[in-house]
């Protein structure tokens, strides 16, 4: 079965540094996402990516924030300086159809961990 | 801003007992979704609700729907151990046309054996 895949699982680091997850969405989906939970809370919607643009942020998503589909298959986060309060688990998700139109396939998740 | 609000954030049950969490919307949504999310694991899509009034079930879970597409409900019957998990609501709100879905808190359901 397809699935969405994330990497890393886990990532360390320290205050200030930039961090890089990466995810490869299902191969045939078209719509892409962004999501973080903080330990024990929400699912928080992130960022929305189609046709190479971002189409919606959220407050959250602020300009420490970029992402990226560098190369037709992985469609990357990027935290500029991370902060201590960026430290969550990281899930990136894709859909075939439009979100609410059909499903969100999630990936295990990214754990950042801000020291 | 856009709201869903889930309650209650945590239900013990006995095995055997039932269980119902319900998801709440400040503005009319197009659509629902909901997820199950195991202990350490990612969300995993249960259902998608459209229409107003909606009922589905899959085996023991029921999923509702409201009539002015403000709410929804998951019942499940007879619990099992099985069960655990946080199950999170998710609503696509009319007027988005990028497709986010706004998530409800989550209620995370222990099952005692």
């Amino acid at each position: 079965e397809p699935e969405v895949t994330q990497t890393p699982s886990h990532q360390v680091t320290q205050m200030g540094q930039e961090v890089i997850l990466r995810c490869v969405p299902i191969s045939n989906h078209l719509y892409f996402y962004w999501y973080r939970q903080i330990l024990g809370q929400k699912v928080e919607f992130l960022v929305s990516f189609y046709n190479n643009e971002i189409s919606e942020k959220s407050e959250i998503f602020d300009d420490q924030f970029s992402v990226e589909r560098p190369d037709g298959s992985n469609f990357t986060l990027k935290i500029r300086s991370t902060k201590l309060e960026d430290s969550a688990m990281y899930f990136c998700a894709s859909s075939e159809l439009l979100a609410g139109s059909g499903e969100l396939f999630f990936g295990e998740g990214s754990r950042l961990t801000v020291l | 801003g856009q709201q869903v609000m889930q309650i209650p954030q945590y239900q013990h049950v006995q095995e055997g007992e039932d269980f119902t969490t319900y998801c709440n919307s400040s503005t009319t949504l197009s659509n629902i979704q909901w997820y199950k999310q195991r202990p350490g694991g990612h969300p995993v899509f249960l259902i998608q609700l459209v229409k107003s009034g909606e009922v589905k079930k899959q085996k023991r879970l029921t999923f509702q729907f409201g009539e002015a597409k403000k709410n929804s409900s998951l019942h499940i019957t007879a619990t099992q151990t099985t069960d655990v998990g946080t199950y999170f609501c998710a609503g696509r709100v009319s007027s988005s046309n990028t497709g986010k879905l706004i998530f409800g808190q989550g209620t995370t359901l222990q099952v005692k054996p």
